[in-house]
């Protein structure tokens, strides 16, 4: 069964910081890894999708990493801004297990 | 392009009753995921649909089911409601049934009284 972790759960921070999400799983036997944003009460938006065989994605001030031997992903935001204020989620895909999320990261960035 | 749309947007249900949730995917994907997300916490996955069939399932017990229709349109039923079903239900679609990036609709917001 694949367990996943996100840490920290909740962060506050000013605007302009730069800032790692982390999500650390036990079973490196995946598909891929998501990153997702969602607003309180709302679905889930993709951010960013990272196969198995890849290393990192980017996009925009955006960019996630994957190390599979290791069991973890980081999610690095450059420049918050208050608009980023949301909760993140992270979500393995894998043949031997169903899709499983995080509980998220909830994010306040103050102007 | 139409994003994966899903209806009605709010319910309020009484416990024992029966509840039907739809599901439309993004255009051009044949694959629907459900999921159940209580408050704070991540979604827990239910089922996932591909060419009409429940392909994967979660630990939920009978009295959730589901339905694909040709159109790759889902439905995600649950019987004798209860409490502890009161909960946002996500709808996702997918290219494929591995390792093709998700897309989320809105979410049907489940009140049981």
């Amino acid at each position: 069964k694949q367990e996943v972790t996100q840490i920290p759960a909740a962060l506050s921070v000013p605007e302009g910081e730069n800032l790692v999400l982390n999500c650390s799983f036990t079973d490196s036997a995946i598909y891929n890894l998501q990153w997702f944003r969602q607003d309180p009460g709302k679905g889930l938006t993709s951010l960013l999708l990272i196969q198995s065989s890849q290393r990192e994605q980017t996009s925009g001030r955006l960019n996630a990493s994957l190390d599979k031997s290791s069991g973890r992903s980081t999610l690095y935001i450059a420049a918050s801004q208050p608009g980023d204020s949301a909760t993140y989620l992270c979500a393995l895909s894998g043949g031997s297990y169903i899709p499983t999320f995080g509980r998220g990261t909830s994010l306040i960035v103050h102007p | 392009d139409a994003g994966v749309t899903q209806s009605p947007t709010h319910l309020i249900k009484t416990r024992g009753q029966q509840v039907t949730l739809r599901c439309s995917p993004k255009s051009g994907h044949d694959t629907v995921s459900w999921y159940q997300q209580a408050l704070g916490q991540g979604p827990q996955f239910i089922f996932q649909y591909y060419e009409e069939e429940e392909r994967q399932r979660g630990n939920f017990p009978d009295r959730f089911s589901g339905h694909q229709f040709p159109n790759y349109s889902s439905e995600l039923n649950v019987n004798a409601l209860l409490l502890g079903d009161s909960a946002l239900y996500l709808c996702a679609s997918s290219l494929g049934t591995g390792q093709y990036e998700q897309y989320f609709g809105p979410g049907t917001r489940l009140t049981v009284t």
